[in-house]
């Protein structure tokens, strides 16, 4: 079955650590996304990638880096230099004008 | 000024009401528009598409006004697992062009009770 896979679905990290989320297609989908999800609100745009080794910043890029060197892969870095990484984050892939497909999320906590 | 602003409740309904659910983008270049639903702690899942001629799809009814850039959510006959988070999603046009990123409201709670 086609979907989109996220690991790891919870994750603890230190502060100062890099932590990396993984996000995989077997959808076909050109165009891939990474939001942050915090409790009580809406999901916000970090990054996104219309083609593979393209990607550019979304609204909240800051303390964050993505690569795209497989139409399959999106894997997202989380930073030491993000002050406030606590959040849930989502993998979303399209081919528009179509509706996103998320995957089940990553879960990160920062101890 | 958000792209796409949702009065966030919660809606508060008996078993049965009729709940209505409205959404304002504010770029007329967007594409495409859908109502997502999402769970406690789980990931949005489409509920469904949403086009100017409206569309129903059992207890549910959807539609869009292009002119007034408003986006609506119809569900009659609520039932207790109806209770969740319903999210308006507009596809808009990246700055760079060439594609569409899907943009969110900050979401709708739905509470339905006995």
């Amino acid at each position: 079955d086609g979907g989109i896979t996220q690991s790891p679905k919870y994750l603890f990290r230190k502060e100062g650590q890099n932590v990396t989320l993984s996000c995989e297609q077997n959808l076909n989908h050109d165009a891939m996304y990474w939001y942050r999800q915090d409790p009580g609100q809406g999901l916000r745009l970090i990054y996104y990638s219309q083609i593979v080794n393209d990607f550019q910043k979304g609204d909240i890029a800051e303390g964050y880096s993505v690569s795209r060197e497989k139409k399959e892969s999106f894997p997202l870095t989380v930073t030491s230099a993000q002050k406030n990484p606590t959040a849930f984050y989502l993998c979303a892939s399209i081919n528009p004008p179509l509706y996103p497909f998320f995957g089940e999320g990553s879960r990160l906590t920062v101890l | 000024r958000k792209e796409v602003e949702q009065d966030p409740g919660p809606f508060n309904v008996p078993e049965g009401a009729t709940v209505a659910f409205n959404c304002t983008y504010s770029n007329s270049a967007s594409q495409s528009f859908f109502w997502y639903r999402q769970d406690c702690r789980k990931e949005p899942k489409l509920l469904m598409s949403v086009y100017s001629s409206g569309n129903e799809d059992g207890r549910f009814t959807a539609q869009l006004n292009r002119a007034s850039q408003y986006i609506s959510l119809l569900i009659r006959d609520s039932k207790l697992s109806d209770s969740a988070t319903y999210l308006c999603v507009v596809n808009i046009l990246a700055p760079s062009g060439g594609s569409y990123i899907p943009t969110f409201g900050r979401g709708t709670s739905l509470i339905v009770h006995p």
